[in-house]
């Protein structure tokens, strides 16, 4: 079954504004990632958190993570119209042998 | 000097007919995996192979039959098509880490299989 529930479904924000999507999942993980998908192109891989982290940054890009919620979130800070893109979290089992992916955010940037 | 390569972009094939997708990774992982990510946007993992070694297979058909020559390539080819297989299918590699946990994987741009 799915493992990683992303809302919201679809975001619009102005260019300047921060987005923030939250992910959702159900079972022990070893770390979770998040992934940018472009219109009509492959995955790029964003961040990683590993289940014993509480914070990373990398840029723009801030992720949390709450092992006791099974919970992330994603906050893209300052966004650009080139942010504009579909956001997906996906959680690598306790097994370490698959990678699995929530169903995404669309996320819009007006500029 | 692409990283994750995939082949053909583009695949449109009448139902029935038997079709090959094609998958190379220069990046030295020892890990390749297919997804599959419908109309909906989403991706689910069909296959992973660690060092030619089939690892995961997820519930697909038997239609589909993954082959790994070597750890840089990954084929996936599929017999007797039918309308539902319409969709994305993206080839990723990722390097197994200690304690058999990955670190981030590496996507294909995708290959678009539009069956009529």
């Amino acid at each position: 079954s799915q493992q990683g529930e992303e809302d919201p479904q679809a975001l619009s924000i102005q260019e300047g504004e921060n987005a923030t999507m939250n992910c959702s999942y159900k079972t022990s993980i070893n770390n979770l990632q998040w992934y940018r998908q472009n219109s009509g192109r492959g995955l790029v891989h964003l961040i990683l958190i590993r289940s014993n982290e509480r914070e990373k940054h990398s840029g723009r890009l801030r992720v949390t993570l709450d092992t006791s919620k099974k919970s992330s979130s994603l906050l893209i800070t300052a966004s650009r119209a080139a942010d504009t893109a579909s956001y997906f979290c996906a959680t690598e089992n306790q097994y370490g042998n698959k990678l699995v992916f929530g169903a995404g955010t669309i996320l819009r940037v007006k500029s | 000097d692409t990283a994750v390569s995939q082949t053909p972009k583009y695949l449109v094939t009448q139902m029935g007919n038997d079709k090959s997708i094609k998958c190379e990774q220069n990046l030295g992982h020892d890990t390749m995996y297919w997804y599959k990510q419908d109309s909906k946007k989403f991706l689910k993992i069909m296959f992973s192979y660690n060092n030619k070694e089939l690892i995961i297979n997820e519930t697909v058909p038997n239609r589909f039959s993954p082959k790994s020559p070597d750890k840089a390539h990954l084929n996936l080819h599929i017999n007797s098509l039918e309308l539902g297989d319409s969709a994305v299918y993206f080839c990723a590699s990722s390097q197994e880490g200690l304690l058999r946990t990955h670190n981030e994987q590496f996507f294909g741009p995708g290959t678009r299989l539009t069956v009529l």
